[in-house]
């Protein structure tokens, strides 16, 4: 089945630790997304790219860090310069031609300790 | 910069009643619209989306969306909700040459009662 898978489902952190979040897609979708869900806020773009080796920040994008080598490939690195890293983050990917909805992972449930 | 506004940040609804979650976007352009829905926990499905052509839109599980230009709505509708319908839903909008990119608004958590 095609799809997007987040890895893994809950983290845990130390202040002070950088964290690497996967997101790995099997769809053949050009573009990727990364969103911070936070309760009462909807979802925020932290970072995302439209092809293999390019990505734009997003709207809240300070302290984070993603690249992407690889089509299938986006991980998100959260750094101890995020201030509040403690959220639920998800992966969508879309084919990346007008108008195309965008697929969503599962989630990462991080939590900062 | 375009924005997406859902009114209702709790909705309770008896099983069997009708539903109507409201949406309203800020853009100069036409945008193109979804509407998605989420589980605790999980990620997010796509329910229906509007691209051009007939403003009312069907998708999956019984629901429907109709399109107000005049209004900047796109409000979604459900004749009978059922107990498994319970789950935030979120609108979002996107535009021409905005990169794929989509706006999304703040939820609405549904509750059933039954």
């Amino acid at each position: 089945d095609g799809g997007i898978t987040q890895s893994p489902k809950y983290l845990f952190r130390k202040e002070g630790q950088n964290v690497t979040l996967s997101c790995e897609q099997n769809l053949n979708h050009d573009a990727m997304y990364w969103y911070r869900q936070d309760p009462g806020q909807g979802l925020r773009l932290i970072y995302y790219s439209q092809i293999v080796n390019d990505f734009q920040k997003g709207d809240i994008a300070e302290g984070y860090s993603v690249s992407r080598e690889k089509k299938e490939s986006f991980p998100l690195t959260v750094t101890s310069a995020q201030k509040n890293p403690t959220a639920f983050y998800l992966c969508a990917s879309s084919a990346g031609q007008p108008y195309n909805e965008q697929f969503f992972g599962p989630g990462t449930r991080l939590t900062v300790l | 910069a375009q924005s997406v506004t859902q009114p209702d940040i709790h909705i309770t609804v008896s099983e069997g009643a009708s539903l109507e979650l409201r949406c309203n976007y800020s853009y100069g352009a036409t945008p193109y619209l979804f509407w998605y829905v989420q589980s605790p926990g999980q990620g997010l499905q796509l329910l229906l989306k509007y691209f051009s052509g007939d403003t009312l839109v069907q998708g999956i599980k019984g629901f429907e969306a109709e399109f107000k230009r005049s209004q900047s709505s796109f409000n979604l509708r459900k004749p009978s909700v059922h107990w498994s319908d319970a789950a935030e839903y979120f609108c979002a909008v996107g535009f021409t040459g905005g990169g794929n990119k989509l706006t999304f608004g703040t939820g609405t958590q549904l509750k059933v009662e039954l």
